[in-house]
């Protein structure tokens, strides 16, 4: 069945430090893929998202490019912050419709100072 | 703005309890969806629903069922709580047919079941 795989935290980074998530995924066809991201004590919301092969999503600074032949989406940002900290899940659109997303265990990230 | 709202941010429940977990959303959505939040394993879909009245499982609908009578509200029933159902549980929604594809997630309602 279709899965989605992320590199394990927590990764922890010095202000202004470039940032990688990987993420690969197993789907049949050609699912939409997405980051989002989980505050402390909050739910979840939309950092960005690709419907299709060589889309790149972006959103605050973060960027994501949609991999078709390495099956990979990797959460990329060139200078983090402090304010970064959180919890990044990468995501897929099921097979079958209604909109159901299959998720990563999720990427603990630490900014510091 | 979107906005989804569950019903507690803690609960606290003793074994064999019957537990309610709500949720509504303000903004006419037709999906709606349940999942448990567990570190290391993420989000697992529990239920979802697509329209009033209609409900299907998810990946790990055991020990769970759910009730959508109207279409802002969708709660998640544990009909006799167990410890292993402590856990995050989100609620989150989204419209059919937009081409944003975006779940909108609620704050979560942390459940410890003793």
């Amino acid at each position: 069945g279709d899965s989605v795989t992320q590199m394990e935290g927590p990764v922890t980074l010095s202000e202004e430090a470039f940032l990688t998530i990987n993420c690969t995924y197993t789907a049949t066809g050609y699912p939409s893929l997405f980051w989002y991201v989980q505050y402390p004590g909050e739910g979840l919301q939309l950092l960005l998202k690709a419907t299709k092969a060589d889309d790149k999503g972006s959103n605050k600074g973060f960027e994501a490019t949609y991999r078709k032949e390495t099956t990979s989406f990797h959460l990329e940002k060139g200078s983090v912050q402090v304010s970064d900290s959180a919890v990044y899940f990468c995501a897929l659109e099921a097979w079958g419709g209604y909109n159901k997303l299959i998720f990563g265990a999720g990427t603990r990230l630490a900014v510091h100072p | 703005d979107v906005k989804v709202t569950q019903s507690s941010r803690y609960l606290v429940k003793r074994t064999g309890e019957k537990v309610f977990l709500e949720c509504v959303q303000d903004m006419d959505h037709e999906n709606m969806f349940w999942y448990r939040q567990d570190p290391g394993l993420g989000l697992r879909l529990i239920y979802f629903s697509y329209d009033v009245k209609m409900k299907e499982k998810g990946d790990i609908p055991e020990g769970y069922s759910v009730s959508r009578e109207k279409k802002e509200r969708f709660s998640l029933i544990l009909e006799s709580a167990s410890t292993n159902q402590t856990s995050m549980y989100l609620c989150a929604s989204s419209l059919v047919g937009s081409s944003d594809d975006e779940q909108f997630f609620g704050p979560g309602t942390r459940l410890t079941v003793l």
